[in-house]
């Protein structure tokens, strides 16, 4: 069965520093990686995908996330965070076989302190 | 470009009653997804609808959960009776579905949160 773990279920930093959210999957087939972000109050917003090819993929908002098969892993980072990127992450994943629908991780909740 | 819309934004009811929910994706996505997400998990894929087909309905609880997408447009869900354990955020997302349903980014409404007393 395919899963999705988000190691860390808070991350308190500081405005300025770096952040490293982190993501591991299981799957027995290959898989394509998400990750989304939710502001308070709204729906869950694309951030980046990894479909094929370059395994470090750039997002919105100076996100970028890097694929690691062997590690089954999927980490977002962020060189520098804001106020403004205080929000709830999802890491997710989805299948190229039939009837492997996306499966959402639990979350983890970034809180940017001034 | 407008979103995915939802209604109600907020509902509370008590056990036992039913409750529906309403989404209208964003024009010509083929793909519409009904998500719940409880309180401190992520979303939970209830059903998938391509144009007005199921494509997936097996995480559904089917004797108490209905959706239906009559004219591949619009979608309702409903809960007939609620529980308890129906408390959540009910999420509508689509999406465009023109390079293969896995790969698909999928765009989400704000949700509707359900309080089930």
């Amino acid at each position: 069965a395919q899963s999705v773990t988000q190691l860390d279920s808070q991350v308190p930093v500081f405005e300025e520093a770096p952040v490293e959210l982190r993501c591991n999957y299981s799957s027995s087939v290959s898989v394509y990686l998400f990750w989304y972000v939710q502001y308070p109050n709204q729906g869950l917003q694309l951030l980046l995908k990894y479909l094929s090819g370059s395994t470090l993929v750039k997002g919105i908002n100076g996100f970028e996330a890097e694929f690691n098969k062997s590690q089954t892993s999927f980490h977002l980072r962020k060189p520098s965070v804001h106020i403004s990127d205080t929000a709830e992450y999802f890491c997710a994943v989805s299948g190229d076989t039939g009837g492997f629908k996306t499966i959402f991780g639990a979350g983890t909740r970034l809180f940017v302190k001034a | 470009e407008a979103g995915v819309a939802q209604s109600p934004r907020y509902k509370i009811i008590e056990k036992r009653q039913s409750v529906a929910f309403w989404c209208n994706p964003i024009s010509g996505h083929a793909t519409l997804y009904w998500y719940q997400q409880i309180l401190g998990q992520g979303p939970k894929l209830l059903i998938q609808f391509q144009n007005n087909g199921v494509v997936d309905d097996s995480q559904l609880p089917k004797d108490r959960f209905s959706a239906e997408r009559l004219k591949g447009v619009d979608s309702t869900l409903k809960i007939q009776p609620a529980k308890l354990e129906d408390s959540a955020v009910y999420l509508c997302a689509s999406s465009l579905a023109s390079a293969g349903l896995n790969t698909d980014t999928q765009y989400f409404g704000p949700g509707t949160r359900l309080t089930v007393l």
